[in-house]
């Protein structure tokens, strides 16, 4: 099983170039996240689809925008790379929005220079 | 300042030691969550505590959640090397509708 797959695993950008984050899930899940991950502040969320068609902020969403594409995809593009936006990057998918339990893909480590 | 705070930040102990790891915040939730994250993956999802005054065990590892379902705890007794990695609190608060995550315990366990 697959679970949560998320592409590129690396990549390194220049300031003001832009990039799109592909997340792709097998779980049949509804709801869908990003979050991204720096040192000493645990996960932050930038912006989750609790359903196919809908997407919302969460607590960092400046300088990024989503799209759900279908159910099982939900991508995340940076329309002009920051050195602020170098991070680790999750894609994660839920059960519920709620009473969450969410699978997480490996990651994407994102330099921006 | 994050929404749920967790101490210690840093953890190194030797093998067979016991610890506590714990996470706190001034907003009340629903339910709280913990996860595991090793190097190189994703947060893997230890357990979910329902209920103020909850404990779950899960083998060494026991998670209580506070009365006032403001805080939790995670005790692992007998630490084993293969407990290492960064222990993440999460949840809804009750007065929103979006996950957060706390700021992380990084273990490290010595053989």
């Amino acid at each position: 099983n697959a679970g949560v797959t998320q592409t590129p695993k690396f990549q390194v950008l220049k300031t003001g170039q832009s990039m799109t984050l592909q997340c792709a899930q097998d779980m049949n899940h509804n709801s869908m996240y990003w979050y991204r991950q720096d040192p000493g502040m645990g996960l932050r969320l930038i912006y989750y689809s609790a359903s196919e068609g809908t997407t919302d902020k969460g607590e960092v969403p400046n300088g990024y925008n989503v799209s759900r594409l279908n159910k099982r995809e939900f991508s995340l593009r940076l329309e002009s790379a920051a050195p602020s936006q170098t991070s680790v990057y999750f894609c994660a998918s839920g059960i519920q929005p709620k009473l969450n339990i969410q699978y997480f893909g490996a990651g994407t480590r994102l330099s921006v220079l | 300042t994050q929404l749920l705070e967790q101490s210690p930040q840093f953890l190194s102990i030797q093998e067979g030691e016991n610890l506590t790891v714990y996470c706190n915040s001034s907003s009340v939730f629903s339910s709280l969550q913990w996860y595991r994250q090793e190097p190189g993956e994703g947060p893997v999802l230890l357990v979910t505590v329902v209920t103020g005054g909850e404990v779950k065990k899960l083998k060494r590892l026991t998670f209580q959640f506070g009365d006032a379902r403001k805080d939790s705890s995670l005790h692992i007794t007998a630490a084993q090397p293969g407990d290492t990695g960064l222990y993440l609190c999460a949840g809804v608060p009750n007065t929103g509708n979006q996950f957060y995550f706390g700021t992380g315990t990084s273990l490290t366990v010595i053989p």
